[in-house]
């Protein structure tokens, strides 16, 4: 089945580091992928779609300097949270869908601490 | 009215117990619906699709009402292993657009 992985799995670092986080679709292509940011005992916020080749879509109120995306290859996109703060401490986990009206698989998320 | 609703429990059954969960979604053009697991601190799992006609995998039964824009969930013969929070999970516009998910309903079954 379709695969999604994400790297790296835990993050803890300094305030005012910036961070990457990879997410890859290993059996398929993905033109489209999700990023998405989940607080404890809250549900998933979708953050922005993620496209190949252009420009990612971001959510009202999600600052697109701040969570910058880049989706360079049809199996790769990238999440950087620049400048790090606590409040940025949540867990991100991204997704892509196999073909049109296919379910998202879900990579396994990161789960970023910022001290 | 948030997009997706969920009723969000708990819901606490003993183990062997029937157990079902709706969700009401608010657009009526949605195209694709789905039922995912998460466990506590991991990731989303696929549980099943939702099909208009009703479908099935094993213990687990999902039903559509396109008309109520209404979806259900029902666990027979519960396991412990099926304590998680399940996200009813909307495709609101079809394609590769964004998914809408529910808050999600959590199950905790004891022995």
């Amino acid at each position: 089945g379709a695969v999604v992985s994400q790297h790296p799995s835990w993050v803890i670092c300094k305030s005012g580091t910036s961070v990457k986080i990879e997410c890859r679709s290993l059996d398929f292509q993905a033109t489209t992928m999700f990023w998405y940011r989940q607080f404890p005992k809250q549900s998933l916020m979708l953050m922005a779609t993620s496209n190949e080749g252009s420009k990612a879509t971001y959510e009202q109120g999600v600052e697109k300097d701040k969570f910058l995306i880049n989706h360079a290859s049809l199996t790769l996109s990238t999440l950087t949270v620049t400048s790090a703060h606590p409040e940025d401490s949540s867990f991100y986990i991204c997704s892509a869908g196999a073909g049109a009206n296919q379910p998202q698989h879900f990579g396994d998320g990161t789960r970023l601490s910022i001290l | 009215r948030k997009e997706v609703e969920q009723d969000p429990g708990p819901f606490n059954v003993p183990e062997g117990a029937t157990v079902a969960f709706n969700c009401t979604y608010s657009n009526s053009a949605s195209q694709s619906f789905f039922w995912y697991r998460q466990d506590c601190r991991k990731e989303p799992k696929l549980l099943m699709s939702v099909y208009s006609s009703g479908n099935e995998d094993g213990r687990f039964t999902a039903q559509l009402n396109r008309a109520s824009q209404y979806i259900s969930l029902l666990i027979r013969d519960s396991k412990l292993s099926d304590s998680a929070t399940y996200l009813c999970v909307v495709n609101p516009s079809g394609g590769y657009n964004k998914l809408i998910f529910g808050a999600g309903t959590r199950l905790a079954v004891h022995p």
